[in-house]
């Protein structure tokens, strides 16, 4: 049972526009959300997180939206530049473990 | 820090022999998670430590998997008999608060 999902396996982007990756999750006591990044042959590295009390949190061309009633999360990357086709990872957080999805793998065409 | 360190980074072995993969997590790090990639379920969390104590074991997929974590800086996790159905890239990751955790390069493990 996925309590974490994320239904687009891949995403192409021009580059300069804006990619927009989703996340579904299923358990309400998820109370932090993260989204990790990976290259290949490299492990995830951690990207952008948000806190269960807020609903958008922004760093640089980076920004998570959080919508609690929907259990939905979202990373807007603008501008998409080509450094920024990796696999992205969804990771919900709750009682010291993390719960990761399956991943979408976003590819941003020059 | 040179960060969480796995070995070996490839490991190619036969259908029953047994396989230990290693894990020094970064220093200071209470939490030590050992993760599995696969396409089917992205990373699934198999085993995790809080103060080299196993927390939650409850995705070992089989009793042929176990992991120990004898002190702070050492982990390995043992598949034993292995099985082709085991190949995938085994994450270890530490973390200081349990939340935001810190991956190694993985192990890419290949049973034929």
């Amino acid at each position: 049972d996925q309590q974490v999902k994320q239904n687009s396996p891949s995403l192409s982007v021009q580059e300069g526009r804006i990619s927009i990756l989703n996340c579904d999750y299923t358990n309400s006591m998820f109370d932090y959300f993260l989204w990790y990044k990976k290259y290949p042959a490299e492990g995830p590295t951690f990207l952008i997180s948000i806190s269960s009390i807020k609903d958008k949190n922004e760093d640089g061309r980076f920004t998570v939206f959080l919508n609690k009633s929907a259990k939905h999360l979202s990373l807007h990357i603008v501008p998409s530049q080509p450094g920024d086709s990796a696999v992205y990872f969804c990771a919900a957080g709750g009682n010291e473990k993390l719960t990761f999805g399956t991943g979408t793998r976003l590819t941003i065409i020059p | 820090d040179a960060g969480v360190i796995q070995s070996p980074r490839h490991e190619v072995t036969e259908m029953g022999q047994e396989v230990t993969l290693r894990c020094k997590p970064i220093s200071g790090h209470d939490y030590l998670f050992w993760y599995r990639q696969t396409m089917m379920r992205g990373l699934e969390l198999l085993i995790y430590f809080n103060n080299n104590v196993p927390i939650d074991d409850s995705g070992m997929p089989e009793d042929r998997f176990s992991a120990k974590m004898p002190n702070a800086s050492f982990s390995t996790l043992k598949i034993q008999p292995s099985e082709p159905r085991d190949s995938a890239v085994y994450f270890c990751a530490s973390s200081l608060s349990g939340i935001e955790a810190f991956f190694g390069q993985g192990t890419r493990l290949t049973v034929v």
